[in-house]
């Protein structure tokens, strides 16, 4: 059963890089044709879309976080990263990892990590 | 950029029928997929390709897409459907989400 992980740390510092992995078990990356996502979600707000990366590397970004997000690939280990560089408080959210299926639809999430933005 | 608006909040009695729209320019023409996200939780995917629902998700559930305006309905709506359902598609390949709606069963 496939399985989705979040792991980094739970506090970043104004300014500074957010950085945060997702395992994979139970189903390999490069196995077939999806993307793999990162969502947050603001306290008391609603979903917002990162980007998505393919087993290849290729990936698709929100525009409104283009220029300071990267989400990369690590096909040894199973497990794909994100970087929020330059973060401020409205960042502050929980993270998900999730699968997108070929149809287009988000068919498995992880639990989320809640990040804190804070001096 | 392309946005999704939902119904901030839907009230519905045990038993009967919520329905939950989300509108977007020629939606229609996208597939949506519908998430179920119960308090602390992570969302669940109920319905994706407008109508079609996953392996576990309950009959009472359903969809449709036409126009404008894309519906999830919920049958004999239960106390365990108290959540959030957010629509979502992909607009050129980036993900949008909807405003999101609250559904409270009175």
């Amino acid at each position: 059963q496939l399985q989705l992980q979040e792991s980094g740390p739970g506090l970043v510092k104004p300014s500074e890089t957010l950085s945060l992995t997702c395992n994979v078990s139970g189903y390999s990356i490069i196995r077939s044709s999806y993307y793999w996502a990162w969502v947050r979600q603001p306290p008391g707000e609603g979903l917002e879309w990162i980007g998505n990366i393919f087993y290849s590397g290729s990936t698709y970004y929100n525009p409104s976080l283009n220029s300071r997000v990267t989400i990369s690939v690590e096909t040894s280990t199973n497990q794909f990263s994100l970087n929020l560089t330059s973060v401020t408080a409205a960042d502050t959210a929980v993270y998900y990892c999730a699968r997108r299926h070929t149809s287009g639809a988000l068919d498995f999430w992880g639990q989320g990590t809640l990040v804190t933005v804070s001096s | 950029s392309y946005g999704l608006t939902q119904p901030p909040s839907v009230s519905v009695s045990p038993g009967q029928t919520a329905s939950i729209t989300c509108s977007g320019d020629k939606l229609g023409n996208k597939y949506v997929s519908w998430y179920e996200q119960k308090a602390g939780r992570s969302p669940v995917l109920v319905i994706h390709q407008d109508n079609r629902r996953p392996s576990g998700i309950p009959d009472r559930f359903s969809g449709s897409n036409s126009g404008n305006t894309a519906t999830l309905s919920i049958r004999g709506t239960q106390s365990a459907d108290e959540a959030d359902y957010y629509c979502q598609v992909w607009d050129s390949n980036t993900g949008v989400f909807g405003t999101g709606t609250k559904v409270t069963v009175l």
